[in-house]
């Protein structure tokens, strides 16, 4: 089956780094997404990885590793509009994206 | 980028009545959009998918005669849920890919839909 593994709750203080973990099974894979959902709205877009390494994107940066099934989602120098859920989504053979419940991160001042 | 607009944001209506949002590519033409449905504290679920000129794809478990799906041009579909039932209260948010296969989703601003 396909399945997608990550923390569903994760608190981190305003300044610091957090690292948000996806491990995942798929039937084919085709890349895989990162999204940020705030409460109550829609996700958007923070970045696509379909070959192993680390794509660098400002404060985000995302890593991924094939060959373990596995993810990260690093975000640096963390604000308190950060505090949301990351949602990670590797996309199958049918380059249709799985979904997971996320990881909501929370941030303190 | 990429722009995908979803009206209403919010409806409220009464059990037994038809309500039907629509989804808007702005800056793109979409052949494919898609539509999601996610209750509080869980995943996206995808609903189906609208396919420009055709019937829409339903994943398993989704009645397709609740949930009508049309997709008339290359800019917009639109979902309607007949006969709501408060079961039926979610938040419904439709997506479409500027692109490919690699081409991120973007997604709509969310329709949030309370039966009463």
């Amino acid at each position: 089956g396909q399945n997608i593994d990550q923390p569903t709750e994760m608190t981190a203080t305003e300044g610091a780094i957090v690292q948000i973990n996806c491990t995942y099974q798929t039937s084919g894979f085709n890349g895989l997404f990162w999204y940020q959902q705030h409460a109550g709205e829609a996700p958007t877009f923070l970045s696509y990885n379909v070959l192993d390494g680390l794509e660098e994107k400002g404060r985000f940066s995302s890593f991924l590793s094939r060959s373990k099934g596995y993810s990260y989602l690093l975000l640096k120098e963390l604000q308190m509009k950060d505090s949301a859920s990351y949602l990670c989504a590797p996309q199958d053979s049918n380059y249709q994206l799985i979904w997971g419940a996320g990881t909501k991160l929370i941030i303190k001042p | 980028g990429a722009v995908v607009s979803q009206h209403p944001s919010w409806v409220i209506c009464k059990s037994g009545t038809s309500v039907k949002i629509e989804c808007r590519s702005l800056d793109f033409q979409a052949t494919t959009m898609f539509w999601y449905r996610q209750f509080p504290k869980q995943s996206l679920m995808l609903m189906a998918t609208s396919n420009e000129g055709s019937k829409a794809t339903y994943e398993q478990g989704v009645e397709k005669d609740k949930f009508l799906i049309n997709h008339a041009s290359l800019t917009l579909s639109t979902l309607t849920v007949t006969s709501a039932h408060p079961e039926d209260s979610s938040f419904y948010i439709c997506s479409a890919r500027g692109g490919q296969g690699t081409s991120p989703l973007h997604f709509g601003n969310g329709t949030r839909l309370t039966v009463t």
